[in-house]
């Protein structure tokens, strides 16, 4: 089965910019994948943040966005603020299984 | 507004087994490919499976670690997902959550202990 990809964590400053990656074992991320970024907060349950590579939710602030960037699935957040300290998953689809990446814990400091 | 309420959760002990509920309201449940997913406690997001709408042939997806002791099925009749487990193992502890597209319920609590 695929091993999806993300760093472990990542720290930005308030205010600043922030990409976070999510890659795939089996080769290039593409829309194909339909890559999914999933926030979630201490004790609280997941939600979605980002669809199908670029697709915001209703609730999903404007400074997050998603895209694909060299291969790879991208969210970026940009004007980071103190409550998008969280952890952040990337979800990937294929032929026979949905695979998620192991998380990203963002610190806003 | 899309809902989806999961329940059947509980302590059960090794090699016992437990069928959990998604109960799904506010969108068209028969056309939904439906997943479960699970966290362990401390630990990240782990896909468990999912059914395809009936349209789409109805068929199941598994990861590894539960193939062949879970069974995900679904009551178009009364818009309910279900994930019947059996064998259940330590490993199998965890938050167990119903999705389908963005949307996500609030989890059921399984706990595989003696």
């Amino acid at each position: 089965q695929a091993v999806v990809t993300q760093e472990p964590s990542l720290t930005v400053s308030p205010g600043g910019t922030v990409t976070l990656i999510c890659g795939s074992t089996t080769g290039a991320v593409t829309s194909g994948h339909y890559p999914y970024w999933i926030q979630q907060k201490p004790g609280q349950a997941p939600r979605t943040l980002i669809y199908d590579t670029s697709n915001k939710h209703s609730w999903t602030p404007a400074r997050f966005s998603g895209s694909l960037l060299g291969g790879k699935g991208a969210l970026t957040l940009s004007g980071a603020q103190p409550e998008d300290e969280a952890e952040y998953y990337c979800l990937l689809s294929y032929s026979d299984a949905r695979v998620f990446g192991g998380g990203t814990k963002l610190t806003v400091l | 507004e899309v809902q989806l309420v999961e329940s059947g959760g509980g302590l059960v002990k090794p090699g016992g087994s437990l069928r959990l509920s998604c109960a799904a309201s506010g969108f068209t449940f028969n056309n939904a490919w439906m997943n479960w997913v699970r966290q362990a406690p401390g630990k990240g997001l782990e896909w468990v499976g999912r059914i395809k709408s009936k349209t789409d042939g109805g068929t199941t997806d598994y990861a590894v670690p539960v193939r062949g002791r879970f069974t995900i099925s679904r009551d178009d009749s009364q818009n309910t997902l279900y994930l019947q487990m059996i064998s259940l193992k330590t490993e199998d502890t965890a938050v167990y959550y119903c999705i389908t597209g963005r949307y996500w319920g609030r989890g059921t609590l399984v706990t595989v202990s003696s």
